[in-house]
C-alpha cells in the first residue's frame, strides 16, 4: 500500500530556529503539494511543484519559506526563522498529473509548535 | 476564483442515523469537486470525487454525493452512520479542465457519532 511519508511527524522549537520539514511522495508521482493547516485559516495551498519544477509558491510567505525538490523523492519545506504564527499542521501530498484530474494523497503531516 | 462553505461546523447524529453534510461552491467554470476525510492526527483521505459524467457519485465507507448544478451544491451523505465515521469531513473545489491543479478546500466538518 503506497503511502506518502512525512518527517518528523512532530517538531517543538523555539523562534528564530530553523525547521525542515521532508516528504517522499508516493513512487511514481509526478506532482507534489505542500498544505497548512490551521484552526482560524483551514487548509492552504504552500506550494506545488509538478516533474521537480516549483509552479507555483504564491501561498508560501518568501522571506522566511522555501520548498525543494532535490530529487523525485524527497521534496522539501523548510522555515527559517521560524515564528510562533508558524505554529501549524504541514502536511505534503503527491499526485499523478496525466492530463486529467489527478487525486492527490495525503502524508500524515508534520505537526510543527514554535514557541 | 472557486471558493467553498460547508454549513454547519459541527454535525452529530446518532449511530444508524443517515448522515447529510452540506457543501456549496462557488465557481466561474465548471467544476471538479471532491470530498475528503480527516481521521485524528492523520492526514486527509479522498472519499470521492465528481469530475464529469453521472451525477451521482459512490465513494468508500458507504458514503455518496449528489452534484446540482442548479444549487451549486455537493452533499456528501450516507444512510446509516457508524461509529468509525467519527472524523472532521472537507469539501474541495477545483477548476474543471487543462491542467488547473489548485485545490480550495471548505472549512471542514466535525461528525461526531453518538451510540
Amino acid at each position: 500500500d503506497a503511502r506518502v511519508t512525512q518527517t518528523p511527524r512532530h517538531k517543538v522549537t523555539e523562534m528564530g530556529q530553523e525547521v525542515t520539514m521532508r516528504c517522499q511522495p508516493i513512487l511514481g508521482h509526478n506532482t507534489v503539494f505542500w498544505y497548512r493547516q490551521t484552526m482560524m485559516q483551514g487548509l492552504e495551498l504552500l506550494a506545488y511543484f509538478r516533474n521537480r519544477a516549483p509552479l507555483d509558491d504564491s501561498g508560501m510567505p518568501k522571506d522566511r519559506f522555501s520548498a525543494e525538490m532535490p530529487d523525485a523523492t524527497l521534496a522539501t519545506l523548510k522555515i527559517q526563522p521560524s515564528e510562533p504564527r508558524d505554529s501549524a499542521v504541514y502536511f505534503c501530498a503527491s499526485g499523478l498529473e496525466a492530463g486529467g484530474p489527478e487525486t492527490q494523497y495525503f502524508g500524515p503531516g508534520t505537526r510543527l509548535l514554535v514557541l | 476564483a472557486q471558493s467553498v462553505t460547508q454549513l454547519g461546523s459541527h454535525v452529530s447524529v446518532s449511530e444508524g442515523a443517515l448522515v447529510l453534510l452540506r457543501c456549496n461552491y462557488s465557481s466561474s467554470v465548471p467544476p471538479y469537486l471532491f470530498w475528503y476525510v480527516q481521521y485524528p492526527n492523520q492526514g486527509l483521505q479522498l472519499l470521492l470525487k465528481y469530475t464529469t459524467g453521472a451525477t451521482l457519485v459512490k465513494g468508500i465507507n458507504g458514503f455518496e454525493a449528489e452534484f446540482k448544478k442548479s444549487e451549486t451544491s455537493f452533499h456528501l451523505t450516507k444512510p446509516s452512520a457508524h461509529m468509525s465515521d467519527a472524523a472532521e469531513y472537507f469539501c474541495a473545489v477545483r477548476r474543471g479542465g487543462g491542467s488547473n491543479y489548485k485545490l480550495t478546500f471548505g472549512k471542514g466538518t466535525l461528525l461526531t457519532v453518538n451510540p
